[in-house]
């Protein structure tokens, strides 16, 4: 089985301010590893993922994570927020054979001017 | 391509009645998967079914079923509804393991 620690619940940040959510996992089996992005009353959006291969992926529109194995890690970064990426962010994790992924509590970015 | 869709977006029901939901996968997609997202517990899985089949099944009482349909369509059925069962119900598909593909969900009111 896998867990996953968001380890803030809310993240306040200024508009064009770096922001880093942070998320661990645990697992005894390889897994894959998602950032998912929710705006109010809606579903859930992929941001990014890791499959496998370089450790650093990135989406469309500026956000970054990097899987560091040693450290259990899948840290999201973007270096310039926007009033826009006003959400609530979910780190998850399934394993490489399953479809079940296995969500962390969130973290609720707000930006403001 | 069309996305994942989902009926009713919203529901309103009383303790002890039963409800349906119904989801229709990214076409082309045989993975359907089930999750309850509440503001306490977060979003739990539920089930997920592939070719019919249930694959994999969440820690939820019997209550909650789910079946899929030869076109790839899904239902989940919630019988005798509690007030904690009120939550956002969300169905993702996926064509291969690494990526899931969220509808936007059903908002279930228990009163």
């Amino acid at each position: 089985a896998q867990s996953v620690t968001q380890l803030d619940s809310q993240v306040p940040v200024f508009e064009e301010a770096p922001v880093e959510l942070r998320c661990n996992y645990s697992s005894s089996v390889s897994v894959y590893l998602f950032w998912y992005v929710q705006y109010p009353n809606q579903g859930l959006q992929l941001l990014l993922k890791y499959l496998s291969g370089s450790t650093l992926v990135e989406s469309i529109n500026g956000f970054e994570a990097e899987f560091n194995k040693s450290q259990t890690s899948f840290h999201l970064r973007k270096p310039s927020v926007h009033i826009s990426d006003t959400a609530e962010y979910f780190c998850a994790v399934s394993e490489q054979s399953g479809y079940a992924l296995n969500f962390g509590k969130g973290t609720s970015l707000l930006v403001t001017p | 391509k069309a996305g994942v869709t989902q009926t009713p977006r919203y529901l309103i029901k009383t303790r002890g009645q039963q409800v349906t939901l119904s989801c229709s996968p990214i076409s082309g997609h045989r993975s359907v998967s089930w999750y309850q997202q509440t503001p306490g517990q977060g979003l739990q899985f539920l089930f997920e079914y592939f070719s019919e089949t249930q694959r994999n099944k969440g820690n939820f009482p019997g209550r909650f079923s789910g079946r899929q349909f030869s076109n790839s369509r899904s239902e989940m059925n919630v019988s005798t509804l509690e007030l904690g069962d009120s939550a956002l119900y969300l169905c993702a598909s996926s064509r291969e393991a690494d990526t899931q593909y969220f509808g936007p969900g059903t908002r279930l009111t228990v009163l």
